[in-house]
């Protein structure tokens, strides 16, 4: 069956202390990972698709990575505005369902 | 280009009503997708249309259910509502790429 598992659940931060936020997936044929953003109340905002082992994508501090079992996204000096929770989802190849991990609650202190 | 946007936001109701809630997708998205989301299970994934069809459905009773429009817009409606299904709905729209776009969401309270 896949699935998605992410850690830590919560995370806290100083302002500026990186650090990297874990999902690992078990998929039967990846065809997409995926990571979302989401803050109180709203729905999720779509960051990054990583499609295959080796593959990084950057957008400002966050930096996405991917091998055959897990991705990371790493935070490089976190602001409080990065405070969200953070999604990851995987999409297998033969089937248009998206499965998405728990989250990971990043909370940056000023 | 407007995102996806889902009506009403908030709802309450009481055991046993039935509630109908909608969703207009990315102008040329065909897919949609309804989630529900609660603090314990996470974002759980209910069914998506595509093109007026249903392509898959999750693991949900048959009192959820869905529809897509020719214009792509849907809804999905919970008969018999329980308490248990006090969530916020999500709705998610996907063109050409498989990615997807969320709308705001509809917060269901039931009493």
């Amino acid at each position: 069956e896949d699935q998605v598992t992410q850690s830590p659940e919560a995370l806290r931060l100083q302002e500026g202390e990186s650090s990297s936020l874990n999902c690992s997936y078990t998929v039967s044929g990846l065809r997409g990972l995926f990571w979302y953003r989401q803050d109180p109340g709203k729905g999720p905002e779509f960051l990054f698709t990583l499609y295959s082992a080796g593959e990084e994508k950057e957008k400002e501090r966050l930096k996405a990575t991917l091998t055959k079992k897990e991705s990371f996204l790493h935070i490089t000096a976190p602001k409080p505005e990065d405070s969200a929770t953070y999604l990851c989802a995987v999409q297998a190849w033969g089937d248009d369902k998206i499965i998405f991990g728990k989250g990971t609650r990043l909370h940056i202190l000023p | 280009k407007a995102g996806v946007t889902q009506t009403p936001r908030y709802l309450i109701k009481t055991r046993g009503q039935q509630v109908t809630l909608s969703c207009s997708p990315i102008s040329g998205h065909r897919s949609v997708s309804w989630y529900q989301q609660t603090p314990g299970q996470g974002l759980q994934f209910l069914f998506e249309y595509f093109s007026e069809t249903q392509r898959n459905k999750g693991n949900f009773p048959g009192r959820f259910s869905g529809r897509q429009f020719s214009n792509s817009r849907s809804e999905m409606n919970v008969s018999t509502l329980e308490l248990g299904d006090s969530a916020l709905y999500l709705c998610a729209s996907s063109g050409d790429s498989n990615e997807q776009f969320f709308g705001p969401g509809t917060r269901l309270t039931v009493l």
